[in-house]
Parts: C-alpha cells; structure tokens; sequence
C-alpha cells in the first residue's frame, strides 16, 4: 500500500533562503507524484507533477522537484524564497496502474521571515 | 473559465442534524473526490466518485454519504452530525484518477 511521508511539519526560513520541504513515499509500483500549495484559507493548487520523463520537474513560482527513484523522493525546492511563499505544501502520490485513489501527506508549513 | 465551487463556506449546526454540503464543477470532470482537512492529519479522503452513479468510501467514511446523479455535483450529507466532524471540507476533481486535482475553496463545519 502506499504512503507518503513529509519529513517536517514546519520550516521556518529567512526571505531570499533557499529552503527544502522533504517528501519521502512507498509503493511497490511506479507512481505519479504531486505538489500542491494552500494559501492561508483557500483550496489547494497544484505547484507541480511528475508523471514521466525528466526527473527534475519545474513548477510555478519558481518551485522545482527532484524525483528519486533508489530513494523513494520528491523533495520540493527553492533558491530564494520570498514573503508571500508563506503557506502550507503538500505531497502526494498516485500509484499507476491499478491505484485508486491520491494519497497525500500531512503537510509542512513554511514560514518565511523577513 | 472552468471552476469548482462550494457550498456554504461557513456552516454551524448542532449535534444530530443533518447537514449537506454542495459541490458543483464546470469542469466536465468523471471524478470527483471529498476530503477533511483537520490539523495534523493532513487530507483524508471522505468518498470519491468516478462517474454519475458512481460512489466509492474512503478512509474516513463513517457518517458520511454521497450521491451522484450528474457529471458536475456530489453533495456530501451528514447524516447526523456529531462534534468530531467539525472540519474544513474540500471539494476536488480531475479528469483521471491518477492526475491533478483541483480543488474547491473549501467549506468550515462546526459542529455545537
């Protein structure tokens, strides 16, 4: 069965740090892998996927990932962070074939002070 | 443009009513999917839905209940609410189930 696991629950980091949220998942089969952000009372959107290919996924604002298959890893990062990337990150995986259904992570709270 | 909204967004009930929570989607999206969000746990998956008619129970299902009978609704009922299920409710769908979702802006439960 598959799990994801989001390796701290918050990151407090400076603005124009660079920062690195952990996500470590298990399966037995290939996955796709997700992350989404939520801004302080709002839905999730999606930040960026892995679904094939190049393991290094770029996404929006300036978010890029690392897919690592010998260690089951997505971790998520930024070269300078900024004020407004103060929010919640999560991760998740769909396994393909045969899963059902997304799971997602706990969580990690990113804090960035000024 | 396409969107997928909630309904309300703020609700307070009492302990043993009943409670439905309205989702609609623009998208034209097969499936549809209904979470909790609740401090420290992240995201559970309440039930999911991949098609009109279609119903599945998720890992936190218990007093919960949906239907859909068209592509862009799946209303989420309490059957009778109790305190525990005073949550956030986030309302999601995608056009596969293995690919992003999208979600809605999200309902406050409070249950007195």
């Amino acid at each position: 069965a598959q799990s994801v696991t989001q390796l701290d629950s918050q990151v407090p980091v400076f603005e124009e740090a660079p920062v690195e949220l952990r996500c470590n998942y298990s399966s037995s089969v290939s996955v796709y892998l997700f992350w989404y952000v939520q801004y302080p009372n709002q839905g999730l959107q999606l930040l960026l996927k892995y679904l094939s290919g190049s393991t290094l996924v770029k996404g929006i604002n300036g978010f890029e990932a690392e897919f690592n298959k010998s260690q089951t890893s997505f971790h998520l990062r930024k070269p300078s962070v900024h004020i407004s990337d103060t929010a919640e990150y999560f991760c998740a995986v769909s396994e393909t074939p045969g899963g059902f259904k997304t799971i997602f992570g706990a969580g990690t709270r990113l804090f960035v002070k000024a | 443009d396409a969107e997928i909204t909630q309904s309300p967004r703020h609700k307070i009930t009492e302990t043993g009513r009943q409670v439905t929570l309205a989702c609609h989607q623009t998208w034209n999206h097969n499936n549809m999917f209904w979470y909790r969000q609740d401090l420290g746990h992240g995201l559970r998956l309440i039930h999911y839905s991949y098609g009109v008619q279609d119903t599945n129970k998720g890992e936190v299902s218990d007093g919960y209940s949906v239907s859909r009978s068209n592509t862009e609704d799946l209303p989420l009922t309490l059957e009778s609410a109790a305190s525990s299920q005073t949550s956030v409710y986030f309302c999601a769908s995608s056009v596969s189930r293995f690919y992003e979702q999208f979600f809605g802006p999200g309902t406050r439960l409070t249950v007195l």
